[in-house]
C-alpha cells in the first residue's frame, strides 16, 4: 500500500460545527503532516508529527486541533472555524529518518466553512 | 521572500509540444529537490526527486535537471498531452526531512 487516504473528500460545515478530518497510511512512515492550501497558492505547513508526537506547530489557531492516535492515523479536529479557513487540507507522510524520499500526499479534503 | 522561485507562473502550450519549467532556490543547506504535479483540487503527486549529486532524472515524458552550483532546476515535458494540464510545484528540502520549501508552482495548460 503506497497511498495516503484522506476522508472525507469534501466537507461543508457551519461556523458552530465540530468536525474531524482523517488521514491514514500503511507505508510504515513515522512522520505525518497537515498542510493547508488556498487556491493558486502552495501548501502551507500546519503540523508535523514524528513517532506519534507533535513536533512542529506552525502557530496554527487553536480551532484546529491535531491528533495522532497511532503511527498510521492522523486526525485534524475542527471547531468554530471561520469562512477564511475554507481551503484544501492535505495530509502527507514520509520516513522521518530519511530525506531521500519524497512526501506522499493524500488527495486532500476540500473544506468549505459557511 | 520565498526561497523557491518558479517560472513562468503560467504557461499555455499546444498538445504534442514540449515545454520547460524553471525553479531557482536559495534554500541552504540543500538536501534534495522534488517536482510534484498537482491536479486542481487534488493532492500533489511526486514526479522526480533529486539529490545534490544528481544532474538529470527522468520519469517517462518528464525529465528534471539540477545544477546545485547555480541552484537551478528545470522540468522538461516532452510530447505534451491534455492530461499534463496541472500545476507543477518545485519543493526543496533542507537537511531536516520536515523542512520543505514550496515554490508557488507553474500552472500548465495543454490545449488541443
Amino acid at each position: 500500500d503506497t497511498e495516503v487516504t484522506q476522508t472525507p473528500k469534501h466537507l461543508v460545515m457551519g461556523m458552530t460545527n465540530k468536525k474531524s478530518l482523517k488521514c491514514e497510511q500503511h507505508m510504515g512512515h513515522r512522520a505525518m503532516y497537515w498542510y493547508k492550501q488556498k487556491a493558486k497558492k502552495p501548501p502551507e505547513l500546519m503540523f508535523v508529527y514524528s513517532y506519534e508526537k507533535l513536533s512542529i506547530n506552525e502557530s496554527v489557531p487553536s480551532r484546529f486541533s491535531p491528533e495522532c492516535p497511532n503511527s498510521s492515523l492522523l486526525n485534524l479536529h475542527l471547531h468554530a472555524l471561520q469562512p477564511e479557513d475554507s481551503a484544501l487540507y492535505l495530509c502527507a507522510s514520509s520516513p522521518w529518518d530519511s530525506s531521500e524520499h519524497g512526501y506522499t500526499f493524500g488527495s486532500g479534503t476540500r473544506l468549505t466553512v459557511v | 521572500k520565498n526561497q523557491v522561485e518558479q517560472s513562468p507562473q503560467s504557461l499555455i502550450i499546444l498538445e504534442g509540444k514540449n515545454c520547460t519549467l524553471q525553479c531557482n532556490y536559495t534554500v541552504s543547506p540543500f538536501s534534495n529537490l522534488r517536482w510534484y504535479k498537482q491536479d486542481t483540487g487534488r493532492g500533489p503527486v511526486s514526479l522526480t526527486i533529486m539529490t545534490f549529486s544528481e544532474n538529470t532524472k527522468s520519469n517517462g515524458r518528464y525529465t528534471a535537471t539540477l545544477d546545485a552550483d547555480t541552484k537551478q532546476s528545470s522540468l522538461h515535458i516532452t510530447a505534451s498531452q491534455l492530461s499534463d494540464s496541472a500545476s507543477y510545484i518545485c519543493v526543496v528540502s533542507a537537511e531536516v526531512p520536515s523542512d520543505m520549501r514550496f515554490g508557488a508552482g507553474t500552472r500548465l495548460t495543454v490545449k488541443p
